[in-house]
């Protein structure tokens, strides 16, 4: 099965900063990769997603870059807000099995 | 328009009670799935619906727990005597359908189950 590895496990940035999030997956098969944020008490909330086809995708101040070769993909945030502390999870999935493998997490904290 | 909603959101057991945490998910959407997460973890695939049908039950982990969507829409996980290692949220999900385009899963809140 899928093996989807997430670092650091925290990040600490100031505000206006960036802050880079990377995962590793396993199964070169996969070819979906969302990234989602979760805060306290919530459910995850999608935040932006790449399909294999593309290297890179961004939306506002948020990007996701993806590296087939290699097996990791990553998130990008630019000039960070102390509304973007939260924890972030990558996943990894395949179209037809549809069950997302998670990475650990990652608890983002903008310092105001 | 109304994202994935469940209930209870919270819900203590004592060891050995039964439990049913309800999904309702997006209206329209044919996949439903149900994930488990762990203090301080990513959540954990435990089963996946099309519909009424239930495609992939791989993830459950044990036969204690039990999960039914009869009409295709509302599901319900279930857990049998249960037991202090089941405490977790447990995250329900649904999707358009799966397949490219289609794939994007919306979570709701969860449910936070203690036993005692």
């Amino acid at each position: 099965g899928e093996n989807v590895e997430q670092h650091p496990s925290t990040l600490s940035v100031q505000e206006g900063d960036s802050a880079v999030i990377k995962c590793t997956y396993s199964d070169s098969a996969s070819n979906y990769f969302p990234w989602y944020k979760q805060e306290l008490g919530k459910g995850p909330q999608l935040i932006i997603d790449i399909r294999s086809n593309v290297g890179e995708k961004k939306d506002q101040r948020i990007a996701v870059t993806l590296n087939k070769t290699a097996k990791h993909f990553s998130l990008h945030i630019t000039e960070t807000q102390p509304e973007d502390s939260a924890v972030y999870f990558c996943a990894a999935s395949r179209y037809n099995f549809n069950k997302f493998y998670f990475g650990s997490g990652t608890k983002l904290n903008v310092k105001p | 328009g109304a994202g994935v909603s469940q209930s209870p959101r919270y819900k203590v057991a004592k060891r050995g009670q039964d439990v049913a945490l309800r999904c309702d998910p997006i209206s329209g959407h044919v996949s439903l799935f149900w994930y488990q997460q762990a203090l301080g973890q990513g959540p954990e695939f435990l089963t996946y619906f099309q519909n009424e049908a239930q495609l992939d039950k791989s993830g459950l982990p044990s036969d204690r727990f039990f999960a039914e969507r009869p009409e295709g829409s509302v599901s319900t996980l279930k857990i049998q005597r249960t037991q202090q290692e089941d405490s977790a949220v447990y995250l329900c999900a649904s999707s358009l359908s799966g397949g490219a385009r289609k794939e994007t899963q919306y979570f709701g809140p969860g449910t936070r189950l203690l036993v005692l």
